[in-house]
Parts: C-alpha cells; structure tokens; sequence
C-alpha cells in the first residue's frame, strides 16, 4: 500500500548549520508530496508541497523536490534558526487520503 | 477567520467512559479529517467526513467509535469505553474542497485534542 518513510529522529543541529531530514515515498499512480511542520503544542501546518516530479517546493528557506526516479522528497535548509526546532512530517496524498511520515524532531541550539 | 477549532484540548478520562472530542472547520469549509497520533507514531487516518456523511472510514476502527459531521454543529468524534490504548492526540483537519485542479486539496489542522485514559 501507499507509505511514507521518513528518516528517524531526533536530530539536534547547531545555529546556521544545514539540514536535511530523508522522506522516500511507497505509492501508485502519481501522488503529491508535501511537508508539515508541527511547534510544540500545535497542530500541523503545511510547510510545502510538490504536485509533480521534479517539481520544487520551498517556502521560509525550506525546499525539497519530487524526485521520482529515487521516490523522494527530502526537505533541506541552508542554515537553521532555533525558530526552526519543531516535528517535521513528511506526507504524501493519493485518491482521497493522507498518509503521513511518524516525524522527525528537530532541535536547533544555539 | 478562526482556523480549525478543537475542544477539549486535553481530556482525561478513565477506562470504560466516553470521549468526545469536538473539532469545527475553518469557515466555508465543508470537508473534514480526523487522525490520530500515537506516541512515537505518525499519524493514522481515521475517518473522512462531509456534512451529514461519512464518506470514508477506513482508518476507524471497527468498535466503539464513532464519528458525525452534522449539518449544524462542529464535528464529533465519540470513543465509547475508553481503553488505555485509546490515549493519543486526536487531530482534526478541514478543507474547502476534496480536490483543486483536480489535486488534492491542503488540509487545515487544529491544535489537537490530547485524550489520557487513566
């Protein structure tokens, strides 16, 4: 069935170093791809989102592409901010459901 | 506009009571989710609902749970004789409309509902 595997955590990074958290994809047919993060406390919020390969979604310094050769979408930033310390949920949407990564926790110190 | 409103936040309940958990959309938006996270776990669709109807509830299970959407009101989700394994988060999601341009559609989540079955 449709899966997503996201690589485990936590990850706990220094101020301005790079990020990247593995997300690979299990699917039929052609899914879209995105990214949620999760502040503590809070719900879901959609980070970016890819609708086809090759594409690239990016948004606050985050980008991943849809690669469809590999079947991933890893998410990467430049330089993290403690700002950036959340659960990170890679998903991928194909007919009428979502299915979602277990998350990765990330830690910015300072 | 409010986003996706869920209440209670935290619930506590011991086994054998029910759980209901609320969730009301974003304005305008007619179409809603429900999952469930897990400790150490992701999270696990549960059920799909448009007003009035369960349009699919795959991801529910069989016993004990229920879930309504109706024409007034939030959302519900009922858990009946709460067992330990039940204690999660509960998130609900809301979308506009199932698909755009035939993707689909973003969905919008609430801050969850944290359900501790004593």
């Amino acid at each position: 069935g449709d899966s997503v595997t996201q690589m485990e955590g936590p990850v706990t990074l220094s101020e301005e170093a790079f990020l990247t958290i593995n997300c690979t994809y299990t699917a039929t047919g052609y899914p879209s791809l995105f990214w949620y993060v999760q502040y503590p406390g809070e719900g879901l919020q959609l980070l970016l989102k890819a609708t086809k390969a090759d594409d690239k979604g990016s948004n606050k310094g985050f980008e991943a592409t849809y690669r469809k050769e590999t079947t991933s979408f890893h998410l990467e930033k430049g330089s993290v901010q403690v700002s950036d310390s959340a659960v990170y949920f890679c998903a991928l949407v194909t007919g009428n459901q979502f299915y979602f990564g277990t998350g990765t926790s990330l830690t910015v110190i300072p | 506009n409010a986003g996706v409103m869920q209440n209670p936040r935290h619930l506590v309940r011991r086994r054998g009571q029910e759980a209901r958990l609320r969730c009301s959309p974003m304005k305008g938006h007619s179409h809603v989710y429900w999952y469930r996270q897990l400790p150490e776990e992701g999270l696990k669709f549960m059920v799909y609902l448009q007003k009035e109807n369960i349009i699919d509830e795959s991801g529910m299970p069989k016993e004990r749970f229920s879930a309504e959407f109706p024409k007034e009101g939030p959302s519900i989700l009922r858990i009946q004789q709460v067992v330990r394994g039940d204690s999660a988060a509960y998130f609900c999601a809301s979308s506009p409309r199932v698909r755009l341009a035939g993707i689909l559609n973003e969905q919008f989540f609430g801050p969850g509902t944290r359900l501790t079955v004593l």
